[in-house]
Order: C-alpha cells, then sequence, then structure tokens
C-alpha cells in the first residue's frame, strides 16, 4: 500500500531554515508528480509547491517562492523541502502527496494520497 | 493561480442533502476535486474529475458542474460526514485549493 511518511518538523526561529523529507514506498515514486501542501492551525489548506517526476519542472505557490526549494531523489524514494528564511506566517502542518502520474494528461491533478503531515512552529 | 470560493459554512439535518459549492473563473476548463478532513487527520479525496466517486467512498458522495461553479452533493447526511471539505483544481502552474467548508450535521 502506498505509504508517505515526513519528518524533519520542529520549532525554527524567524529567519531560520529547516528541510523537511518525504520518505515514499507501496508505489514508483519516478513515476509520479510530487506536491508539498500545508495548512497553519485551524486553517484552510494550502498547496506549496509540486515538481515533475524527472524533476525538471518545478512550481511554487507566490507566499513561498525565492524562499523554499523543492527537490526529489527517486534513487531514495523521497521528496525534499529546503525551506529558507522563515516566517511566522510559515507556521503549519506540512504534508507531502503523490499528484499526477507522469504519464497522465488533464483530469488527474489530485491527490489520492497523503503523508500524516509534521509540524512547523516558526517562533522566536 | 486563479482562485476558488467556498462557502465557509453549511448546516443540515440527519438523512437530508448537503449542497456545498465552489466557485472559480477556471472551472469550466478545469476539473475539480473534493477532499473530506476530520480533526487531526489528512485530507481524504471524495470526487476526482469533477463527479467520479474514488473506490471506498460511500454512494451518497456525488459531484457535478455547471459553468464557473462545481457542486459537492452529499445525500442522506450522517453524523460521520461533519467535516471540513475543501475543492481542488490545477493549472498549468500549480494547484489551488478553496477555502474549505464546515459541514455541521444538526
Amino acid at each position: 500500500q502506498v505509504q508517505l511518511v515526513e519528518s524533519g518538523g520542529g520549532l525554527v526561529k524567524p529567519g531560520g531554515s529547516l528541510r523537511l523529507s518525504c520518505a515514499a514506498s507501496g508505489f514508483t515514486f519516478s513515476d509520479y508528480y510530487m506536491s508539498w501542501i500545508r495548512q497553519a492551525p485551524g486553517k484552510g489548506l494550502e498547496w506549496v509547491s509540486y515538481i515533475s517526476s524527472s524533476g525538471s519542472t518545478i512550481y511554487y505557490a507566490d507566499s513561498v517562492k525565492g524562499r523554499f526549494t523543492i527537490s526529489r531523489d527517486n534513487a531514495k524514494n523521497s521528496l525534499y523541502l529546503q525551506m529558507n528564511s522563515l516566517r511566522a506566517e510559515d507556521t503549519a502542518v506540512y504534508y507531502c502527496a503523490r499528484d499526477k502520474p507522469a504519464a497522465a494528461g488533464t483530469g488527474a491533478e489530485y491527490f489520492q494520497h497523503w503523508g500524516q503531515g509534521t509540524l512547523v512552529t516558526v517562533s522566536s | 493561480s486563479y482562485e476558488l470560493t467556498q462557502p465557509p459554512s453549511v448546516s443540515v439535518s440527519p438523512g437530508q442533502t448537503a449542497r456545498i459549492t465552489c466557485s472559480g473563473d477556471a472551472l469550466p476548463k478545469q476539473y475539480a476535486y473534493w477532499y473530506q478532513q476530520k480533526p487531526g487527520q489528512a485530507p481524504v479525496l471524495v470526487i476526482y474529475k469533477d463527479s467520479e466517486r474514488p473506490s471506498g467512498i460511500p454512494e451518497r458522495f456525488s459531484g457535478s458542474s455547471s459553468g464557473t461553479t462545481v457542486t459537492l452533493t452529499i445525500s442522506g447526511v450522517q453524523a460521520e460526514d461533519e467535516a471540513d471539505y475543501y475543492c481542488q483544481s490545477a493549472d498549468s502552474s500549480g494547484r489551488v485549493f478553496g477555502g474549505g467548508t464546515k459541514l455541521t450535521v444538526l
């Protein structure tokens, strides 16, 4: 069965950095796009970034552009999110989620599998 | 990316029909997807491609689309359906979620 396990969350001071990881299993990781999605306490879901199956195509939400970097290692079945210049408003549970299959067209850009999330708290 | 607009809350009595809307200018051109999220849990996909239901999702969940609005319908609402519901769509530059709707079962 598909499993996504995030790690790396924690407490960090404003302006600091953190690297999140997501270990994937139960499917052919290199066949899928992957996304990071976050949820601030008591708030809604916010898409953060996605990366294509090969890593050649990457997009970010405007709120994190220039500060966050998504990457993947297909040999290790792992997804990463490097977060720099963190702000209080980046405090959230961060989920990794399986995005569309690389071979799929439109209509497959949904998230059927999610990790359990990792909490990032930005506070002095 | 564009915006998706949902009502903040919807309330229904058990056994009635709940309808949750999601509006966005790009919805005539892009598919919509729906998620259910209960407190402390990751979201669960309940509808994809506007109206398709994943395996394991009860038949009382259905989706429809008309112009710039998509609708999640829950027929014969049960107490266990009380949750937050989010619509989501995509374009060439990313993914977008609606603000979420809290469904209260009275």
